[in-house]
């Protein structure tokens, strides 16, 4: 079955760097979402991108982050300067051309630790 | 606002009994629902989703059923298995044009040998 592919498994930083986080979504899918969850806590929607533009943020994505598709396959998530609470697990998802009919594809995601 | 709330927290059962695990929602204008099971340190696998036009969905021991008037759900799996130990989550999509899912805190399940 098809995979929605995230790079790395576990990224570790230092407050303040940038991070990138990297998604490889399924090939036939156009909807593309970031979703993360801190320790304990429940899933989180942060931002979903739909024909290379951001279609909804949550309030959580704020000017620290940005989206983008540079090269039609590749997604990522970039936080410019990170904090302690950026620490958390971040889930790549996308879905197919039919939105809301569809199941949504996960990631396994990436491990953020934020020192 | 939507929230999303899970119960049991977690459930511990000796393997071949049949459960049920629930979810409510506070608001009912939703789009879709969907369970979602996650494995440790692993990514969510989406098991059943439920149009809102809808009242069950079914997928093998699976099978979820929505009110959404009551704003609840719940997933009833049969006969469980040591291997459907894992965290499962409910989340719900709104009504009204929004891409978000609003997720639940999960169930967290062991089935015992």
């Amino acid at each position: 079955e098809p995979e929605v592919t995230q790079t790395p498994s576990h990224q570790v930083t230092q407050m303040g760097q940038e991070v990138i986080l990297r998604c490889v979504p399924i090939s036939n899918h156009l909807y593309f979402y970031w979703y993360r969850q801190i320790l304990g806590q429940k899933v989180e929607f942060l931002v979903s991108f739909y024909n290379n533009e951001i279609s909804e943020k949550s309030e959580i994505f704020d000017d620290q982050f940005s989206v983008e598709r540079p090269d039609g396959s590749n997604f990522t998530l970039k936080i410019r300067s990170t904090k302690l609470e950026d620490s958390a697990m971040y889930f790549c998802a996308s879905i197919p051309t039919d939105r809301r009919g569809e199941k949504l594809f996960f990631g396994s995601g990436t491990q953020l630790s934020v020192l | 606002k939507q929230e999303v709330t899970q119960i049991p927290a977690a459930l511990s059962v000796p393997e071949g009994e049949n459960l049920v695990l629930n979810c409510s929602f506070t608001d009912s204008a939703i789009y879709n629902l969907q369970w979602f099971r996650q494995d440790p340190g692993k990514g969510l696998t989406s098991l059943l989703l439920i149009q809102s036009s809808q009242r069950e969905q079914t997928s093998g021991r699976l099978n979820a059923s929505l009110d959404k008037s009551s704003g609840r759900s719940t997933l009833y799996i049969a006969a469980s298995q040591p291997g459907d130990s894992a965290t499962y989550l409910c989340a719900v999509r709104p009504q009204g044009g929004s891409e978000k899912l609003v997720f639940g805190k999960g169930t967290k399940l062991t089935v015992n040998p």
